[in-house]
C-alpha cells in the first residue's frame, strides 16, 4: 500500500505571495491532518479534515486554510506569506476522525519564504 | 488546552546504554499517547503508543510507561544503537478533542 505523498517537496516563495500544498493520504484513510514543523515551535497542529469537512482546527491565523476532496486528497493554502511561515509542512493520514489513533506522516513540503 | 512538556531536549548516550525521555501532560482527559521518531530529513514515524487503560507497553528494546495520576509518560530505549539517533516526539490527545499536542522533541545521540 502506498504511503502518504505530498507535493511539492520544496517550494520557495516571496513575502505576500500565496501557496498551495497537496497531500494524498493512504488509500482508504479518510482523515488528513496538517502540521507545521519549525525548529523553534516543534510540531504544531494546523487542522484536520474528514469526509471533506474540517473537524478540528489549531491556533493559526485565517491566512492558513485547507480543504479536502471526495477522494480524501487534501490541499492546504497559505495566503499573504510572511517570513515566519518558512517551515516544513507535514500532513498525516489516519483511518478515522475523533478517535485518537496512529497517524501516518508524509515526507513534508519544505516552504521557504524570502 | 493541552500542554505537553518533554525533557530532556538533548540526550547523549554511549552505544549499549539505556535512554529515557519523559513527558508530562496537563489535560486529564487525554487518553492516547504516541511516540514518534524522526530521523534527519525524514518524516516522523510512530514507534510505540499507549492508551490510558494500560500502564506499560513493550516492543523489543522500546517501552513506554504511563502514570495517569501524575500525568506523565516516558519512553525507555534499552541497549541503544547508533541507528537510534534521531529526534523523538511524544504527544497526547483525547477522544474529546482529538487535536494532538506534541512535545518539543528530544534529540537522541548514540555514540558508537
Amino acid at each position: 500500500k502506498a504511503g502518504v505523498t505530498q507535493t511539492p517537496r520544496y517550494l520557495i516563495k516571496t513575502r505576500g505571495q500565496q501557496v498551495t500544498l497537496s497531500c494524498s493520504p493512504i488509500s482508504g484513510h479518510r482523515s488528513v491532518s496538517w502540521y507545521q514543523q519549525t525548529p523553534g515551535q516543534g510540531l504544531q497542529f494546523l487542522f484536520e479534515y474528514f469526509s471533506e469537512t474540517q473537524r478540528n482546527k489549531g491556533n493559526f491565523p485565517g491566512r492558513f486554510s485547507g480543504r479536502q476532496f471526495s477522494n480524501s486528497r487534501s490541499e492546504m493554502n497559505v495566503s499573504t506569506l510572511e517570513l515566519g511561515d518558512s517551515a516544513l509542512y507535514l500532513c498525516a493520514s489516519s483511518l478515522f476522525s475523533g478517535s485518537p489513533g496512529e497517524q501516518f506522516f508524509g515526507p513534508g513540503t519544505r516552504l521557504t519564504v524570502l | 488546552g493541552e500542554n505537553v512538556e518533554q525533557h530532556p531536549s538533548t540526550l547523549s548516550v554511549q552505544e549499549g546504554d539505556s535512554a529515557v525521555i519523559k513527558c508530562t501532560y496537563s489535560d486529564s482527559a487525554s487518553n492516547y499517547f504516541p511516540w514518534y521518531k524522526q530521523e534527519l530529513g525524514k518524516r516522523p514515524q510512530l514507534i510505540i503508543d499507549i492508551r490510558s487503560n494500560v500502564g506499560e507497553k513493550k516492543d523489543q528494546r522500546i517501552a513506554v510507561t504511563l502514570n495517569k495520576t501524575a500525568k506523565h509518560f516516558s519512553l525507555h530505549i534499552t541497549e541503544t544503537q547508533p541507528e537510534d539517533s534521531a529526534v523523538y516526539f511524544c504527544a497526547a490527545s483525547s477522544r474529546g478533542s482529538y487535536i494532538p499536542t506534541f512535545g518539543r522533541g528530544t534529540s537522541l545521540i548514540v555514540h558508537p
